[in-house]
């Protein structure tokens, strides 16, 4: 079936630090990959999303590329902010598979000053 | 934007007991509304998908007698945990999908806050 792992949590920086959360998926189809978002208090959001081998996602200072050779999706910042902290959700979701998401564990990020 | 309301954010029933949460999108029509569960340090599972009119589909493994889904207009939709125990204590999160946008492109699915049931 299909899966999604993600790295653990939490994961502590210091504000202005790089950060990467690993994701790698295994699917029985073609999938659409997404990063979500969720902050305290909060309902998930979309953060990013990649629809085919090679895309790029990005927002607000956030990318990951679709790696179709690694099944991978890593979620990367260059420098991250106390406002970054929240969970973070590595998801997928095949085509024509009628919007189900399958997610990952979720990884927490905190960021301090 | 749109937003997917739930209700309550927190509630703690007795063993026995029903509980309801409700899932509500605020300012948009949803056709289609799923329910997910999150036990600690584990994914969110999907629960069923719940579609307007009609009754709701459930993934392999989910209790349907146990988790009543109502999904009566395109705003509302609402689970009902029946007789609940202390393993159905999680977290649950509804998101809906904009009926207005087309194939799924991500971006048409709104999560709720998600609700925290405790069976005490």
């Amino acid at each position: 079936g299909d899966s999604v792992t993600q790295m653990e949590g939490p994961v502590t920086l210091s504000e202005e630090a790089f950060l990467t959360i690993n994701c790698t998926y295994t699917a029985t189809g073609y999938p659409s990959l997404f990063w979500y978002v969720q902050y305290p208090g909060e309902g998930l959001q979309l953060l990013l999303k990649a629809t085919k081998a090679d895309d790029k996602g990005s927002n607000k200072g956030f990318e990951a590329t679709y790696r179709k050779e690694t099944t991978s999706f890593h979620l990367e910042k260059g420098s991250v902010q106390v406002s970054d902290s929240a969970v973070y959700f590595c998801a997928l979701s095949i085509t024509g598979g009628g919007n189900k998401l399958t997610f990952g564990t979720g990884t927490q990020l905190k960021v301090e000053l | 934007g749109a937003v997917v309301s739930q209700h309550p954010s927190r509630v703690i029933c007795k063993s026995g007991t029903s509980v309801k949460i409700e899932c509500r999108s605020l300012d948009f029509q949803a056709t289609t509304m799923f329910w997910y569960r999150q036990f600690p340090k584990q994914s969110l599972m999907l629960m069923a998908t719940s579609n307007e009119g009609s009754k709701a589909t459930y993934e392999q493994g989910v209790e349907k007698d146990k988790f009543l889904i109502n999904h009566a207009s395109l705003t509302l939709s609402t689970l009902t945990v029946t007789s609940a125990h202390p393993e159905d204590s999680s977290f649950y999160i509804c998101s809906a999908r904009d009926g207005r946008q087309g194939r799924l492109s991500g971006n048409t699915i709104y999560f709720g806050e998600g609700s925290w049931l405790t069976v005490v």
